[in-house]
């Protein structure tokens, strides 16, 4: 099946750092992507949305620039956390829509744990 | 707007009893709904989906789930709990199944011997 990879899979900062984390989609070309934060012990939060060749939709109360997306390619879709702050430590998860097959489904990556100190 | 609501951050179980996790909506057009699991420091794994087809819909290790539109519900069941079934449990929402989703905050599900 479809599988959608993140890396690294964990990192450490240090304050005042950026810190690029990349989604990929493995064996299938996904136009959009789409961006969650996990605090500890919470839910899975949209952050934005990446479109292939344009601008990133953000949800509300998201800053765009400090959370840079590029959706560069049909296969990857990068966030680069800017200027990395304690409160910025997380979970990253991204999902991808493989469209083949009529019905889109909606593949998760394993997520990136960002710890800034 | 889209939403969930899960009721009960956490629940527990004793092995071999039924689970219940709940599961509300709220949505302007008709949803697509899914249950996800996440293990400790692991992504999320798809239990099942519900896309307009059959309401009551049969997902991976035993769980299933009924989709009651008078209610805006999405409960999940399984008949027996294992030990094995201990995680954390989103239910989430979408206006189709390749947008965005909206989670819930999630249960916790203890099994306990």
């Amino acid at each position: 099946g479809a599988v959608v990879s993140q890396h690294p899979s964990r990192v450490i900062c240090k304050s005042g750092t950026s810190v690029k984390i990349e989604c990929r989609s493995l064996d299938f070309q996904a136009t959009t992507m789409f961006w969650y934060r996990q605090f500890p012990k919470q839910s899975l939060m949209l952050m934005a949305t990446s479109n292939e060749g344009s601008k990133a939709t953000y949800e509300q109360g998201v800053e765009k620039d400090k959370f840079l997306i590029n959706h560069a390619s049909l296969t990857l879709s990068t966030l680069t956390v800017t200027s990395a702050h304690p409160e910025d430590s997380s979970f990253y998860i991204c999902s991808a829509p493989d469209g083949g097959g009529g019905t889109d489904t909606q593949y998760f990556g394993p997520g990136t744990r960002l710890t800034v100190l | 707007a889209q939403s969930v609501t899960q009721l009960g951050s956490h629940v527990s179980v004793s092995e071999g009893a039924l689970v219940l996790l709940r599961c509300n909506y709220s949505s302007s057009v008709p949803p697509y709904l899914f249950w996800y699991v996440q293990y400790p420091n692991q992504g999320l794994q798809l239990l099942l989906k519900y896309t307009s087809a059959a309401t009551l819909v049969k997902g991976i290790n035993g769980f299933e789930a009924e989709f009651k539109k008078s209610e805006t519900s999405f409960h999940l069941t399984k008949p027996s709990a294992h030990m094995s079934d201990a995680a954390e449990y989103f239910c989430a929402v979408s206006s189709n199944t390749g947008n965005q989703f909206y989670f819930g905050t999630g249960t916790s599900l203890t099994v306990i011997p």
